[in-house]
This record gives C-alpha cells, sequence and structure tokens, in this order.
C-alpha cells in the first residue's frame, strides 16, 4: 500500500497570500496517477487536480498543481475566503486507492 | 450534469450488516467505474472498493472479508454492504464514480453518515 504523507497538518494564513502545500508519496506514483481534494467543512471533497497538474472543471487558475515521482505540491496563488478548507491528495497508480491525511487551511 | 445520492439507514447496531445505496442520475451507469469512499468524523478518507458497470469489483483488503459491492444497472443504483459492524465503521460514507479503474474521483455525492451504535 502506498502511504501518502501531507505536509504541513495546518497552515495559517490570510486572503491574498499564496498556500504551498506539499504531498509525499512512500513509493513513486508518477505524474499521472496524483490527485488533490478539497472539502469544505460539512461538504464532500471536490476534485481540483487530477494527473498532478491537470485543474478539473471549474476550477479557478489560482489552483496549480506540480511535480512527479514521490514529490508534489498544490499551489494557491492568492487565497480566496473559500478557499480556507481542508485539502487531501490521493494517488491511484495501485490499489488500494489511498489518500493523504489533509492539510488544514485556515485563517 | 451527473448527480450521486447515498441513502442509508442512519443507525445500524453492532454485529449487524450495513447496507448503503447510491442512485446515479444525469448521466448512465453504464462505461464507469464506481467506488464507495468512507470518512470517519473528524479525520481522513478510506476507499472502501469499486464496481465496473458490469459488476466486476475489487476491494481494499482492509476490508475486503466484509465488504460487498454490487450494480443495479437497471435501477442505475450501485450499493455497499458492510457486514459484522463496530463502532470502528461509523462514518459519512459516499459513493463516487471514475472513468477508468486507475483513475481520480468525481463527482462525489454529498455522501450519508452511518453511526454504528446500540
Amino acid at each position: 500500500e502506498i502511504v501518502l504523507t501531507q505536509s504541513p497538518g495546518t497552515l495559517s494564513l490570510s486572503p491574498g497570500e499564496r498556500a504551498a502545500l506539499s504531498c509525499r508519496a512512500s513509493q513513486s506514483v508518477s505524474a499521472t496517477y496524483l490527485a488533490w481534494y478539497q472539502q469544505r467543512p460539512g461538504r464532500a471533497p471536490r476534485l481540483l487536480i487530477y494527473s498532478a497538474s491537470n485543474r478539473a472543471a471549474g476550477i479557478p487558475d489560482r489552483f496549480s498543481g506540480s511535480g512527479s515521482g514521490t514529490d508534489f505540491t498544490l499551489t494557491i496563488s492568492r487565497l480566496e475566503p473559500e478557499d480556507f478548507a481542508v485539502y487531501y491528495c490521493q494517488q491511484y497508480v495501485s490499489t488500494p486507492f489511498t489518500f493523504g491525511p489533509g492539510t488544514k487551511v485556515d485563517i | 450534469q451527473l448527480r450521486l445520492q447515498e441513502s442509508g439507514p442512519g443507525l445500524v447496531k453492532p454485529s449487524e450488516t450495513l447496507s448503503v445505496t447510491c442512485t446515479v442520475s444525469g448521466d448512465a451507469i453504464n462505461n464507469y467505474y464506481w467506488s464507495w469512499i468512507r470518512q470517519p468524523p473528524g479525520k481522513g478518507l478510506e476507499w472502501i472498493g469499486y464496481v465496473y458497470y458490469s459488476g466486476s469489483t475489487h476491494y481494499n483488503p482492509s476490508l475486503k472479508s466484509r465488504v460487498t459491492i454490487s450494480v443495479d444497472r437497471s435501477r442505475d443504483q450501485f450499493s455497499l454492504k458492510l457486514n459484522s459492524v463496530t463502532a470502528a465503521d461509523t462514518a459519512v460514507y459516499y459513493c463516487v464514480r471514475h472513468r477508468y479503474g486507475l483513475s481520480w474521483f468525481d463527482p462525489w455525492g454529498p455522501g450519508t453518515l452511518v453511526t454504528v451504535s446500540s
């Protein structure tokens, strides 16, 4: 099973600031098989990024993803109030599909 | 626009079987993979398993001995059964679609909370 580690656990920032969230895999997942999700309180997760760097439909361009192999980054260029949420990375290179523990972005 | 909606009992007694159904609307259930994912209150996400529209399945080894996922194409539904539940199975259960066997999950249903308690 591939283990994903996310850092930091919590990121305290202000609107307008830049956020950089890290996801590290216990083995290579290549760039094709890594996704990012956003979960707001009381809501289901929603897909932000797939294949490490491709924005899902309707996702603002302030969200961007990068990385390959075992190290990946989700960047939010300028935080909007609605971006304060928990972010999860997920690998789908092999089953069982696994998620990281999440990074909470709060004010 | 594809919509997923989970339905479940809300409360299940320990040692009994948890059953949750996902109804798919706005697109066909054919040609896609359908997964169940759960999230205990205040915790992270765990993939439970998937069913292909043809009926083939693949489960998380951590739950495989207790899980059955099935599809009913005539009703555009797929279902999860988890037997011998304990309090550790208390979670929000989400249904999701993925285009391929190895693929991202999109969209997600709103989720249904199932509590295991006597």
